[in-house]
């Protein structure tokens, strides 16, 4: 059973360009979550998407933006990239939104911002 | 607002020594609760969860941590740690508010080396 992969591993771009990560969820699995873990922090919640619609969203700008497509897959967008915005990315999955289910990480994507 | 406050940023222990990593957290509403790992390079992963029930969850690889209502904390422990052990350790909330929508917030981390 495969479980939540993401795509590329590594990244590097430079400011003011833009990005495109993926996300694959774990098998079974309908809501995909996306977190930024700048280093040295703890992740911190960009937003989830549940039936390929954007649920909820965190205190991130509109530069960052999601999709998620009907095999449950999501992609996070970054425009114009910003120094601050080079963090690992976390893609989360779990079988619905509730507070209590059980959030499955990916091992991230690592963006490097020059 | 929501916070989740890990008090030590670092915890270094010789192997086999006891441990505890702690969490407090602050919420107008219920919580749930998690602990996760994560070793260098890698994704997190859940060591145990409370969700209700029982204050005292037991998880992966010989951890249990206990839930306090009255002091708004959910410190992790082990009797006996590993080098293996050593990694990130985060602490987490989701907050039940009565809609479908889970989120978590994080603290910052505790980094738990284990010496030899």
């Amino acid at each position: 059973d495969a479980g939540v992969t993401q795509s590329p591993t590594h990244l590097i771009k430079t400011r003011g360009q833009q990005v495109t990560l993926r996300c694959s969820p774990k098998s079974g699995h309908d809501t995909v979550s996306w977190y930024q873990q700048a280093l040295g922090q703890g992740p911190q919640f960009i937003f989830q998407y549940y039936e390929e619609e954007e649920r909820q969203r965190g205190n991130f700008p509109d530069r960052f933006s999601g999709h998620q497509f009907p095999n449950y897959s999501s992609e996070l967008n970054v425009n114009a990239l910003l120094l601050g915005d080079s963090a690992l990315y976390l893609c989360a999955s779990s079988l619905g939104v509730g507070a209590y289910n059980e959030q499955f990480f990916g091992p991230g994507t690592r963006l490097t911002v020059l | 607002a929501q916070s989740v406050t890990q008090l030590d940023s670092q915890v270094p222990v010789f192997e086999e020594a006891p441990v505890e990593l702690r969490c407090n957290y602050s919420s107008s509403v219920s919580v749930y609760l998690f602990w996760y790992v994560q070793y260098p390079n890698q994704g997190l992963q859940l060591l145990l969860k409370y969700l209700s029930g029982s204050t005292l969850v037991k998880g992966i690889n010989g951890f249990e941590a206990e839930f306090n209502k009255s002091q708004t904390s959910f410190h992790l422990r082990k009797p006996s740690v590993h080098i293996s052990d050593t990694a990130e350790y985060f602490c987490a909330v989701s907050e039940d508010r009565g809609s479908t929508l889970g989120r978590l917030y994080f603290g910052r981390g505790t980094q738990l080396t284990v010496w030899p």
